[in-house]
């Protein structure tokens, strides 16, 4: 079975770009979250997405959004990039929004 | 107070050796526990749910006290490959939005 799988898994972007970040669940869940890791810290929470709603949002800018899409696949989108925002971007999907959560292998995000 | 907390390490232990690590929570209407594995440069992966009656998984054994709001996990005859970070998580409130530990860091030598 396939597990948790993003795209694309290292990305090198410009201050002030805009970032598009996919994650594909593990099939029959119906939840994806999405989390921020910053090097010797543990992963930060974005966003929760339950059956194309938004359950949950972390304590990140406006410039963060995400959508979950009918198949329950989902996107985390960031506009004005800053030098801060580079992290390892992971996303995890579980069955609902208390199960336990897989995640994918993360997406590395520069900004130079 | 951070919402939840963990001694980041490392703890540097022989094979064989048993090891706890302890993580502290201050949400006392916390309602899930997870401890999660994370190698160097990879995703965390899930070790095991913590319950309330404590369970056990082969060497590994997780423990909540909910009086003292902390989780444990004792790892015992330390295996090299269980040299890692070990995350945990804590899940509060009704909206269940899980927070993370930074991290223990174990570090097993021969």
């Amino acid at each position: 079975d396939a597990g948790v799988t993003q795209s694309p898994t290292h990305l090198i972007k410009t201050r002030g770009q805009q970032v598009t970040l996919r994650c594909s669940p593990i099939s029959g869940h119906k939840s994806v979250s999405w989390y921020q890791q910053v090097l010797g810290q543990g992963p930060q929470f974005i966003f929760q997405y339950y059956e194309k709603e938004e359950r949950g949002r972390g304590n990140f800018p406006d410039r963060f959004s995400a959508r979950q899409f009918p198949n329950y696949s989902s996107e985390l989108n960031v506009n004005a990039l800053l030098l801060g925002d580079s992290a390892l971007y992971l996303c995890a999907s579980s069955y609902d929004t208390n199960t336990e959560a897989f995640f994918g292998q993360g997406t590395r995000l520069t900004v130079v | 107070r951070k919402e939840v907390e963990q001694d980041p390490g490392p703890f540097n232990v022989p094979e064989g050796a048993t090891v706890a690590f302890n993580c502290t929570y201050s949400n006392s209407a916390s309602q899930s526990f997870f401890w999660y594995r994370q190698d160097c440069r990879k995703e965390p992966k899930l070790l095991m749910s913590v319950y309330s009656s404590g369970n056990e998984d082969g060497r590994f054994t997780a423990q909540l006290n909910r009086a003292s709001q902390y989780i444990s996990l004792l790892i015992r005859d330390s295996k090299l490959s269980d040299s890692a970070t070990y995350l945990c998580v804590v899940k509060s409130g009704g909206s269940y939005i899980p927070t993370f530990g930074r991290g223990t860091s174990l570090i097993v030598h021969p």
